[in-house]
């Protein structure tokens, strides 16, 4: 089965810096996306992780380790605009374009 | 413009009545995708398809039908099978079937059952 955990809900201030952990098992696995969903609105692409190691794009980063099923994705600098919930999603599947989803993170910021 | 669309934005019907969602594309992508969002949760794999006329089931196919008869287009019918379909409805299309290529989210249908 496919299992993708990350935490329910986080807070932080305003400037500072939030990491989100995202812990995945599956049976095939071809990549880790982080996509950010503000409430009522359509998911929007964050960062894709195929190697381990530091994806770095501007306030945010992602990590991914394949040998131990952990992701993180680093926000710097918070903005109240970065209050949204972030996604995690597994790639699986045989042409590896099926996605498995984590429940889910809501982020608020505070000011 | 280029994009993915779905209409509408809301969408009511009663209990009982089959119902047909609409998305389409205009960004020349192989792959579509339905999900299913409930309310404090992640997303769920209803249908995909990789290429026109084929389709596979996800994770939650009972009770929805798709088609794919033209590559821009994939819509979605939820049926009176379905026992609990008042959810956001969100479709996806990504460049190729044959990668891990990002998938991009259309704005979503928000069901309700009365």
């Amino acid at each position: 089965g496919q299992n993708i955990d990350q935490p329910t809900e986080m807070t932080a201030t305003e400037g500072a810096i939030v990491q989100i952990n995202c812990t995945y098992q599956t049976s095939g696995f071809n990549g880790l996306f982080w996509y950010q969903q503000h409430a009522g609105e359509a998911p929007t692409f964050l960062s894709y992780n195929v190697l381990d190691g530091l994806e770095e794009k501007g306030r945010f980063s992602s990590f991914l380790s394949r040998s131990k099923g952990y992701s993180y994705l680093l926000l710097k600098e918070l903005q109240m605009k970065d209050s949204a919930s972030y996604l995690c999603a597994a790639a699986t599947g045989a042409a590896g374009n099926k996605l498995t989803f984590g429940g889910g993170t809501r982020v608020l910021v505070k000011p | 413009d280029g994009g993915i669309t779905q209409s509408p934005k809301y969408l009511f019907r009663k209990e009982g009545q089959n119902v047909t969602l609409s998305c389409e594309q205009n960004l020349n992508h192989d792959a579509m995708y339905w999900y299913r969002q409930d309310p404090g949760q992640g997303l769920r794999l209803i249908y995909y398809s990789q290429i026109v006329n084929d389709f596979q089931k996800g994770d939650i196919a009972e009770g929805y039908s798709v088609s794919r008869e033209k590559k821009e287009s994939f819509p979605l019918t939820v049926t009176s099978a379905q026992k609990n379909p008042t959810a956001f409805y969100l479709c996806a299309s990504s460049p190729t079937s044959g990668a891990a290529d990002t998938q991009y989210f259309g704005p979503g249908t928000r069901l309700t059952v009365l």
